[in-house]
């Protein structure tokens, strides 16, 4: 059965806080990708990766970053937590196939910066 | 550059209506069609696709037709259960080159009573 993890499912951090969120999938897909979901605006990609050690910046980068370091692992970095960053964030991986491919999405980490 | 449209929500069904959910989209190229779904509390999961003109994606009881002449994607089913109250998202990927990234709809929520 495939699998996307998520590190927590809620988290609570304090404004100005540096912010890990994980994912790892053990799928072997070579692409991953982060989203954030909002009430009415649906689901924007944040950043994705095709390959170790690359990555593109999707919709909505400002205020994060991303590392991947091995293939099965996707970090999200928030450098300094706003509140405007409260959200719910959603990993997800893909195979290498370009437009034809679903995605595979993990639970969610549903975070809140007070 | 690419878009999905789907109808707003929420819908509100009694068991065993049957459901239709608006789904239109721009996109150049030849896209890949997808529907989501996500139950409370948990991550998107795919319920069908299809990948050309004409194609019929089904499961569970739901279909959509990629009809490229309305580039609709309407999602179907005839007899709906309380289980099926959901959150649902279309979705589409630009097919060819190294486009992987989905575009979501902003999701319509179902709401199944018994």
């Amino acid at each position: 059965d495939v699998k996307v993890t998520q590190s927590s499912r809620y988290l609570v951090k304090r404004t100005g806080e540096k912010v890990f969120l994980e994912c790892v999938q053990d799928m072997d897909h070579e692409n991953m990708f982060w989203y954030r979901q909002d009430p009415g605006l649906g689901l924007r990609l944040i950043y994705f990766s095709y390959d170790v050690k690359m990555k593109e910046k999707g919709d909505i980068p400002e205020g994060y970053s991303v590392s991947r370091e091995k293939k099965e692992r996707f970090s999200l970095i928030l450098e300094s937590a706003s509140t405007n960053q409260t959200s719910m964030y959603l990993c997800a991986s893909s195979p290498q196939g370009g437009g034809r491919t679903e995605q595979y999405f993990g639970p969610g980490t549903r975070l809140t910066v007070t | 550059g690419n878009s999905v449209t789907q109808m707003e929500g929420p819908v509100t069904l009694s068991e065993e209506a049957f459901l239709t959910i608006n789904c239109t989209y721009t996109a150049t190229g030849y896209p890949s069609l997808f529907w989501y779904v996500q139950y409370p509390g948990e991550g998107l999961q795919l319920l069908l696709k299809a990948t050309k003109a004409d194609d019929k994606g089904s499961n569970k009881g739901f279909e959509a037709t990629y009809r490229k002449e309305t580039t609709s994607f309407h999602l179907e089913k005839g007899s709906v259960q309380v289980s099926d109250s959901a959150v649902y998202f279309c979705a589409l990927i630009r097919g060819g080159g190294s486009n992987y990234k989905l575009t979501f709809g902003k999701g319509t929520l179902l709401t199944v009573n018994p």
